[in-house]
């Protein structure tokens, strides 16, 4: 069974702070990884992903991997009101057509 | 504009009755794909669609089936709705492994 593990929160993190986003999957087979940003009432909206070990940055977000850990990690520097939503985190298994595997999400509060 | 579109965004009905959901994107994608978020926010895969395989996860009833007219849609026919089907379903498309989801349909069972 294919799992993804996120903290539900909410956490809350002072505006302008970096708010640190984790997650962990079960499935050893994974090859991809994703951020996906929800508001209330909409649909998942994509804002990362990564296929390698280490670091990547796009913008105020930087997303990590560690596959020998089975762990992802979303950073959101200078944190805004406008990122408060649920993050979720999704894993893929490589496979052509395969979907994706979410956690349950973190809901994200940005304190002004 | 709009690159995966999914009609209608609210449906209501009552159980029993038999319902579709449509999708289309303008991506130029291969790959199609259903999910499901139940109440609690869970987003789960239902299907996933190309031309050359459908894959159905295994907990999906057969009362839910994909229908895809050509590369650019994918439908979702629901039989004998139920009160549990009461859920947003989103479909999502791919070329790689990125997907991009559509505004969802809102279902409500009463």
């Amino acid at each position: 069974q294919k799992e993804v593990e996120q903290n539900s929160g909410p956490l809350s993190v002072p505006e302008g702070a970096i708010a640190s986003l984790n997650c962990t999957y079960s499935d050893r087979g994974s090859q991809s990884f994703f951020w996906y940003r929800q508001y209330s009432g909409k649909s998942p909206e994509l804002i990362m992903f990564i296929y390698s070990n280490g670091d990547k940055e796009d913008g105020r977000f930087t997303a990590q991997l560690n596959k020998a850990s089975q762990y992802v990690s979303l950073l959101i520097r200078d944190s805004q009101p406008s990122d408060s939503a649920t993050y979720l985190c999704a894993a893929h298994s490589g496979g052509g057509a395969d979907g994706l595997t979410f956690g349950k999400g973190t809901h994200l509060i940005i304190q002004p | 504009d709009t690159a995966v579109s999914q009609t209608p965004k609210y449906l209501v009905t009552q159980m029993g009755n038999d319902k579709s959901i449509k999708c289309e994107q303008n991506l130029g994608h291969d790959t199609m794909y259903w999910y499901k978020q139940d109440s609690k926010k869970f987003l789960k895969i239902m299907f996933s669609y190309n031309n050359k395989e459908l894959i159905i996860n295994e907990t999906v009833p057969n009362r839910f089936s994909p229908k895809s007219p050509d590369k650019a849609h994918l439908n979702l026919h629901i039989n004998s709705l139920e009160l549990g089907d009461s859920a947003v379903y989103f479909c999502a498309s791919s070329q790689v492994h990125e997907q991009y989801f559509g505004p969802g349909t809102r279902l409500t069972v009463t």
